[in-house]
């Protein structure tokens, strides 16, 4: 199984500035995604971080609001610009192998944005 | 859009089985069900996968009906600790879409 690490886990931050989430990952793995829970609510896919090449975004998700860097198989990297009270979450990113494989979460980070 | 429907809550007596069913009528052919458990917003859990037969480990057993549109997640023996939101997922292009689960709550 994968160990994956996510920093910071939890930040208060000032509306209108961006936070820059991290996530490694113990092993080589083949997909890297990053998903937002809202207060009392299920995880929502934001997107895939591909290594290499650009994230590709779910609906209602735009690169200039999150921005997905994965340069090697180990680490992705999200950041939530120009945050407003409404990106308050916890984002948590996702690690797995190839579709028969297991998917592993990390811990999450939680954000509250004043 | 989730490819799962789940009953929005369930209650189980301690030491019982818990059978939390899920319907997923419209997986393809090479979709594989998983279930995730999540407990107080930590990250998800993984439990179990499957494709089309029977599954065990350690921690549960899944049940995936012979024409794959139903199955049961079965944790044989439940404790409090099993009290969480469970969630049936069909991995589909390698992603897994979270619909919005089964909150099971154990009770003594």
């Amino acid at each position: 199984s994968a160990v994956i690490s996510q920093k910071p886990s939890r930040d208060i931050c000032q509306r209108g500035t961006s936070l820059t989430i991290q996530c490694q990952v113990d092993s080589q793995v083949t997909m890297m995604f990053w998903y937002r829970q809202q207060p009392g609510q299920s995880l929502t896919l934001i997107a895939t971080a591909n290594q290499g090449s650009e994230a590709t975004y779910e609906s209602g998700f735009v690169i200039d609001k999150f921005p997905i860097s994965r340069p090697n198989l180990t680490f992705s990297t999200l950041t939530v610009s120009n945050m407003s009270p409404e990106d308050s979450s916890i984002y948590l990113c996702s690690a797995a192998g190839p579709s028969n494989t297991e998917a592993f979460f990390g811990q999450g980070t939680r954000l509250t944005v004043v | 859009d989730a490819k799962t429907t789940q009953p929005p809550s369930m209650d189980c007596a301690e030491g019982r089985a818990a059978n939390l069913p899920c319907n997923h009528s419209t997986i393809s052919g090479n979709e594989y069900v998983y279930w995730y458990r999540q407990i107080h917003s930590q990250g998800p859990q993984y439990i179990i996968h499957g494709l089309k037969n029977n599954e065990t480990n350690e921690m549960a057993s899944l049940i995936i009906t012979e024409d794959r549109k139903s199955s049961t997640l079965i944790l044989p023996h439940a404790t409090l600790r099993d009290t969480a939101v469970y969630y049936c997922i069909v991995r589909t292009g390698g992603k897994l879409i979270f619909g919005q689960g089964t909150e099971l709550s154990v009770k003594p």
